[in-house]
């Protein structure tokens, strides 16, 4: 069975700072991996995907992420964020039925 | 862009009551969608498969006879929590997959607040 782990609870991060979001997987196969962004009382949007191929990802808002197998990890990166950017962030791994394993989220807080 | 709508956005009942939530896949057809609940500041728990035109599979621990679900169309899936009580009051959150040459995707909807009396 796949699992992830997100080690940071929350982050607090200066407006225009840069931001990574650690997180690290467990799945026996090649794995299929995401990053979803959920604001306040709303569903979650997908930020992007690694499924194959370049193991550096580009994604929605800025944001990219880096596949790094030997150390089975997915982190999120933002060079620059924007108050907007304030959210909970989750990671997630599919497997090949569709079915995704979340972490726990990391929640990012944007201070002025 | 994929959109996956989700009605009502928000719904109070009475305990004893059932309630229906649609997940509506708008702009593509999703064999395969998702039921997942979500407590306040924690993760998404998957509760269910729901597969067009047959059963639903439902996690481990997860009342197939509390949880109704039906996907009666490519756009369409529906849960119905029967009997509601306060414990089933939690944030419902749907996903449609989309499938393409590469991979898939999950496409979540915005969610269902319910809060049961």
């Amino acid at each position: 069975a796949q699992s992830v782990t997100q080690p940071d609870i929350h982050i607090t991060v200066s407006e225009g700072a840069s931001l990574e979001l650690r997180c690290n997987y467990s799945y026996g196969a090649t794995p299929y991996l995401f990053w979803y962004v959920q604001s306040p009382g709303q569903g979650l949007q997908l930020l992007l995907k690694y499924f194959s191929g370049d193991t550096l990802v580009q994604g929605i808002k800025g944001f990219e992420a880096e596949f790094k197998r030997s150390q089975s990890s997915f982190n999120l990166r933002k060079p620059s964020v924007h108050w907007s950017d304030a959210a909970e962030y989750f990671c997630a791994v599919g497997a090949d039925d569709y079915k995704l394993s979340f972490g726990a989220g990391t929640t990012v807080t944007v201070r002025a | 862009g994929a959109v996956v709508s989700q009605h009502p956005s928000r719904v109070i009942c009475k305990s004893g009551t059932s309630v229906k939530i649609e997940c509506r896949s708008l702009d593509f057809q999703a064999t395969t969608m998702f039921w997942y609940r979500q407590f306040p500041k924690q993760s998404l728990m998957l509760m269910a498969t729901s597969n067009e035109g047959s059963k639903a599979t439902y996690e481990q621990g997860v009342e197939k006879d509390k949880f109704l679900i039906n996907h009666a169309s490519l756009t369409l899936s529906t849960l119905t929590v029967t009997s509601a009580h306060p414990e089933d009051s939690s944030f419902y959150i749907c996903s449609a997959t989309r499938t393409g040459g590469n991979g898939y995707e999950q496409y979540f909807g915005p969610g269902t607040r319910l809060t049961v009396t």
